[in-house]
């Protein structure tokens, strides 16, 4: 079993709104990441958690504030974005920590759009 | 950073073979990966490929590596229609911290 999982499919919020994504495997996988892709580009890393501590953050704007509550689960809460960050949000997960080579698994994606 | 480039169309008939073709410059990479991705969805992983291997063989899939020109291919037999979507190459190696490097994807267009 290879599933990551995200919720929601779809959501669109206003540039004042505050909402969360959710991302959760079941794989007994030590790290987890966010990934932003804009139409007919590839992804772009955003952050990675290693063994639940973040280990890498892509400079990306503190509109962004990702979350680790247990190795299963990782969200990504979102506060005063801006129509540019209308955008597909993946999540993955690899087996082992960040920097050990291991395969990305990804899940489908929430598509956001900010209006 | 390093680059992987990649060709960002190709179309074929349904029943024949497919070919994605994908460079890359980074001497420390250790993983070759080909990511799927069908429109509105996640990156589906396909096959990865070890630097030290030349050759894998998944079912309709056959991955090449030339690490001497850092070049791999993704061949798909008999391609169907469902297999319309953008692929993704993407390496990881040491100089990158093994974070992944994507290319910028080759649509693939099948045609009945």
């Amino acid at each position: 079993d290879t599933e990551v999982t995200q919720t929601p499919k779809h959501l669109v919020m206003g540039m004042t709104n505050k909402k969360s994504l959710k991302c959760e495997q079941h794989m007994g996988h030590r790290a987890m990441y966010w990934y932003k892709q804009k139409a007919k580009k590839p992804p772009e890393l955003m952050f990675v958690y290693s063994y639940e501590k973040l280990s890498i953050n892509e400079s990306v704007p503190s509109r962004f504030s990702p979350e680790c509550p247990n190795s299963s689960l990782l969200n990504l809460h979102l506060h005063a974005l801006q129509p540019e960050d209308s955008a597909l949000y993946l999540c993955a997960s690899s087996q082992d920590g960040y920097g050990t080579g291991e395969t990305q698994y990804f899940g489908p994606g929430t598509r956001l759009l900010v209006l | 950073g390093e680059d992987v480039e990649q060709s960002l169309f190709l179309s074929v008939r349904e029943g024949d073979s497919s070919v994605i073709n994908c460079t890359y410059t980074d001497s420390s990479s250790t993983y070759l990966y080909w990511y799927k991705q069908e429109p509105g969805a996640g990156l589906q992983l396909l096959t990865y490929i070890f630097s030290n291997m030349d050759m894998k063989q998944d079912q309709r899939l056959t991955v090449l590596l030339n690490k001497k020109d850092k070049h791999l291919s993704l061949r798909i037999a008999d391609t169907q229609t469902g297999d319309s979507a953008i692929y993704f190459c993407a390496e990881s190696g040491a100089n990158s911290g093994y974070a992944l490097n994507f290319g910028k994807g080759t649509s693939l267009l099948v045609t009945p």
